[in-house]
């Protein structure tokens, strides 16, 4: 089975401190993606990364940075953290494929900022 | 983009009876995922159906891709069944390999 770590399930931190949130994955996946989730809002992509050192742009990308130093850690960075971006944060990682391939989620980190 | 939209948002049932949760798009997709996000945040993949039907237990899943849209079926509803429900696609037509997610549909079975 594949397995997709987050590094915390809660997480507390101040506003303008910077963040970081840890993901690991157990199956040599090339493409990893950290989401958002809001209420009524869905999950929303922030930044995904097809290759090591490689990232893209999600859908809401201010105030997050990302880092890929190897294929199986994908760190989120809140460069200076905010209250907005309380939230509910999943990584997910799947293999690239000509056509789509499942992606497998970790079980998330609610980090709140005060 | 593409666009995602799951009916109903909220569904609220007896302990026993069926469901259908619907998913539309607005575009071609490579990928069609079925998720179920229990109480404590986790999302389990139920299904990765881009096209035709697949079973697993009490829980079924359909996706027409010529017309668009994929249906979620839960027959002999459990408590355990209870949380939110998403689907999510890969646009075929968009030159990258992410996933669009609905908005969900949050499911209630009352004992």
């Amino acid at each position: 089975d594949v397995k997709v770590t987050q590094s915390s399930r809660y997480l507390v931190k101040r506003t303008g401190e910077k963040v970081f949130l840890e993901c690991v994955q157990d199956m040599d996946h090339e493409n990893m993606f950290w989401y958002r989730q809001d209420p009524g809002l869905g999950l929303r992509l922030i930044y995904f990364s097809y290759d090591v050192k490689m990232k893209e742009k999600g859908d809401i990308p201010e105030g997050y940075s990302v880092s890929r130093e190897k294929k199986e850690r994908f760190s989120l960075i809140l460069e200076s953290a905010s209250t907005n971006q309380t939230s509910m944060y999943l990584c997910a990682s799947n293999s690239r494929g000509g056509w789509g391939q499942p992606q497998h989620f970790g079980d998330g980190t609610r980090l709140s900022i005060l | 983009g593409i666009q995602v939209e799951q009916s109903p948002p909220d569904l609220i049932l007896q302990e026993g009876a069926n469901s259908t949760l619907r998913c539309n798009f607005s575009d071609s997709v490579n990928n069609l995922q079925w998720f179920h996000q229990n109480p404590w945040g986790q999302l389990i993949n139920l299904f990765y159906i881009p096209s035709g039907t697949k079973q697993n237990g009490r829980l079924s899943a359909t996706t027409v891709a010529t017309e668009r849209y994929s249906l979620l079926y839960i027959s002999s509803s459990q408590t355990t069944d209870s949380g939110v429900y998403f689907c999510a696609v890969e646009g075929a037509n968009f030159g990258n390999e992410k996933l669009t997610f609905g908005t969900g549909t949050r499911l209630t079975i009352i004992p």
